[in-house]
C-alpha cells in the first residue's frame, strides 16, 4: 500500500529534550516536507527536500533541523524544544513533476511542557 | 494580509443539500489550485487539483477556478454524512511549495 508513514504519533516531552519524529514514503517520491497545523493558523510549511541531500526552509523553519540521507526517509528534529512547538505535525511526498498532489502522513501530535 | 484567506466556518448544511467552499487569495502568480480534505485525526488527501481558470468535475465535486477575481470555490452536490471534514484550499507558482488556506470546518446533518 501506498503510503506516508510518521513516527511517533504521540509525543510528549519537556523543554530542551531533544526528539526526532521520524517519516517514511514507499512511493518513491522526489519531494518531501513538513508541515505544522495549528488552530486558526492552518498548515505551515517548516522544511522541504525536493531529493537526497538537498533540503531548504519552508515558512516557519525556525527550532527545526532535519536531514534527507536517503529517499524514502525526512526525520524532522527539534533539538531543544520548546512549549510554543507544541503541535499537530504532519510530513508529506510528491512527484517532482506533481507539485500539487502530495500525500500526507497521519500526523503527529507533540506536546511539549 | 494573509496570501489565502478562507473562512473557517463551521458550516452546517443538511443532507443532499448544495455546499459551496471557498478561498480568495491575492498574489495572482498562483497557478496551481488544490482542495484537500482532513478528516478528524488524519493527514489531509487531495481531492481537487486544477490549473490555471476554469472548471473541473469529478463526481459529486466540482472545483472552480476564478483567476481574474483572484477566487476559488469547490461545490460538492448531494452532500452526505461522510462528507462531513475539514476542507483546505492550497495553491501553488507551479514548484512544489503549497500555501494553504486555514480550512473550513463542515458538518452534513442527516
Amino acid at each position: 500500500e501506498a503510503q506516508v508513514t510518521q513516527n511517533p504519533r504521540y509525543l510528549i516531552t519537556v523543554t530542551g529534550k531533544k526528539l526526532t519524529v521520524t517519516c517514511s514514503q514507499n512511493m518513491n517520491h522526489e519531494y518531501m516536507s513538513w508541515y505544522r497545523q495549528d488552530p486558526g493558523l492552518g498548515l505551515r510549511q517548516i522544511y522541504y527536500s525536493m531529493n537526497v541531500e538537498v533540503t531548504d526552509k519552508g515558512d516557519v523553519p525556525e527550532g527545526y533541523k532535519v536531514s534527507r540521507k536517503e529517499k524514502r526517509n525526512f526525520p524532522l528534529i527539534l533539538e531543544s524544544p520548546s512549549p510554543n512547538q507544541t503541535s499537530l505535525y504532519f510530513c508529506a511526498s510528491s512527484l517532482r513533476d506533481k507539485p500539487g498532489e502530495q500525500f500526507f502522513g497521519p500526523g503527529t501530535r507533540l506536546t511539549v511542557l | 494580509q494573509k496570501e489565502v484567506e478562507q473562512d473557517p466556518g463551521p458550516l452546517s448544511v443538511p443532507e443532499g443539500a448544495i455546499v459551496s467552499l471557498n478561498c480568495t487569495y491575492s498574489n495572482s502568480a498562483f497557478q496551481y489550485f488544490m482542495w484537500y480534505r482532513q478528516y478528524s485525526r488524519k493527514g489531509p488527501e487531495l481531492l481537487m487539483y486544477t490549473y490555471s481558470s476554469g472548471n473541473k468535475e469529478d463526481g459529486r465535486f466540482t472545483a472552480q477556478v476564478d483567476k481574474s477575481s483572484k477566487y476559488i470555490s469547490l461545490f460538492i452536490r448531494d452532500s452526505q454524512p461522510s462528507d462531513s471534514a475539514t476542507y483546505l484550499c492550497a495553491m501553488s507558482y507551479g514548484n512544489e511549495k503549497l500555501t494553504f488556506g486555514t480550512g473550513t470546518r463542515l458538518t452534513i446533518i442527516p
